[in-house]
């Protein structure tokens, strides 16, 4: 998975408490991105960096932050989760941005809120 | 909302058999990628197309882009068992935007040995 890793890999939460979700790169790229998969709905942006505390919003940005204070870390934070936050979430990489290069994916976060 | 859509949503064919599988999108791209997910697994990039080329080969990958019509198609030769994946393909719009891949909900192709 191209030297990109997530933790935790699943994880169980209730309805209203925090979660963080870390994504991690030995690749050195510049750009980072979350994503999250549902059934129907394909995969759909969260958020994503173009840089260290450089960042972004996406298409499903609403209930989520993330922070960016190295290169090789990503943070997802959910401040209070919903069970519509259900998901598996995707961290993603490029070198360049998407107008000029692939991106490559993490192993998934499988999230339950219950 | 979407960019792109795959048709048809799933597929079934035997082992051998050559696979096609439909994307269409609304607004003009600065290129399309195709994706491969495993079941329970990351999305592998298969290939990439820039809006000035009209076909792409890989492997026993073919892949076509048409403007005019806004769509494009992933085609594999010679399909094997290990080919049972969903497939996705994803947009990057031209201009404004140009950090974010727009993905469609995917082709779900299963290869029967």
């Amino acid at each position: 998975d191209a030297g990109i890793t997530q933790s935790p890999r699943h994880k169980v939460t209730e309805t209203g408490t925090p979660v963080t979700l870390r994504c991690h790169q030995t690749e050195n790229h510049r750009y980072m991105y979350w994503y999250r998969q549902d059934p129907g709905h394909g995969l759909r942006l969260i958020h994503y960096s173009y840089g260290v505390k450089d960042t972004d919003k996406g298409e499903v940005s609403d209930g989520y932050s993330v922070s960016r204070s190295k290169t090789e870390d990503f943070l997802l934070t959910l401040e209070s989760a919903t069970s519509s936050q259900t998901s598996v979430y995707f961290c993603a990489i490029s070198d360049r941005e998407a107008s000029a290069d692939t991106q490559y994916f993490g192993p998934g976060t499988r999230l339950t809120v219950l | 909302s979407q960019q792109g859509e795959e048709d048809p949503q799933a597929l079934s064919i035997q082992e051998g058999e050559n696979a096609t599988m439909n994307c269409s999108y609304k607004t003009s791209i600065n290129n399309l990628q195709w994706y491969r997910q495993n079941s329970g697994r990351g999305l592998v990039h298969l290939i990439l197309i820039r809006s000035n080329e009209r076909e792409k080969h890989s492997g026993r990958l073919r892949v076509t882009l048409d403007t005019s019509k806004k769509s494009s198609s992933l085609l594999i030769t010679a399909s094997r068992a290990a080919d049972t994946a969903s497939y996705f393909c994803a947009t990057v719009l031209s201009g404004a935007g140009s950090y974010q891949l727009t993905f469609g909900k995917g082709t779900k192709l299963s290869v029967i040995p």
